[in-house]
């Protein structure tokens, strides 16, 4: 049973616009989400990071926002880029259990 | 970069053979991990490994078998390899402790025939 889904598989947004993907979870002992961006034939990468502290963080065009209440993160791009397309992958680690779970991903294109 | 190498990068092998692919790290992490990325699944973790020799199975770990005898190599082998097992495979490392990211090889596709 997946404890971190991602309900869109796809988005597509044009070029300036903002992206907001969404992930939710169901476990209520993950306490530190992240999220990576992968380009075909290449591996995942880190892009941005939340501790369940926070409930917002922004790094340059990347912001995550967390609801924990709600179970629910966001991670929003603006402005969206053509190199922001990509597949996106929310995860999330649980205290001292530091492995990371992972959703389906969602895979994004930014049209010119 | 974590100075991850994945090997081979790509494999074709038949159904029933053993297969072995390797990820090798140069940072010195204590934690390591293979996953498979299979559409609408996402990364799925096979195994993952907390020290040299020590190891545990993750969600999807039927099939497959783990080792660590030294701190820059985690070996994955499918015992005899079937077709539901192909897959782009990913190993990553992590320094551990709370609040940390993984750090991802480049993958390797495996096609079992």
């Amino acid at each position: 049973d997946q404890q971190v889904k991602q309900n869109s598989p796809s988005l597509s947004v044009q070029e300036g616009r903002i992206s907001i993907l969404n992930c939710d979870y169901t476990n209520s002992m993950f306490d530190y989400f992240l999220w990576y961006k992968k380009y075909p034939a290449e591996g995942p990468t880190f892009l941005i990071s939340i501790s369940s502290i926070k409930d917002k963080n922004e790094d340059g065009r990347f912001t995550v926002f967390l609801n924990k209440s709600a179970k629910h993160l966001s991670l929003h791009i603006v402005p969206s880029q053509p190199g922001d397309s990509a597949v996106y992958f929310c995860a999330a680690s649980a205290g001292n259990d530091y492995k990371l779970s992972f959703g389906a991903g969602t895979t994004v294109t930014v049209r010119a | 970069d974590a100075g991850i190498t994945q090997s081979p990068r790509h494999k074709v092998t038949e159904t029933g053979t053993p297969v072995t692919l390797r990820c090798h790290q140069t940072e010195n992490h204590r934690y390591m991990y293979w996953y498979r990325q299979d559409p609408g699944h996402g990364l799925r973790l096979i195994h993952y490994s907390y020290g040299v020799k020590d190891t545990d199975k993750g969600e999807v770990s039927d099939g497959y078998s783990v080792s660590r005898s030294k701190t820059e190599d985690f070996l994955l082998t499918l015992e005899s390899a079937t077709s539901s097992q192909t897959s782009v495979y990913f190993c990553a490392t992590q320094t551990g402790g709370q609040n940390t990211e993984a750090f991802f090889g480049q993958g390797t596709r495996l096609t079992v025939v």
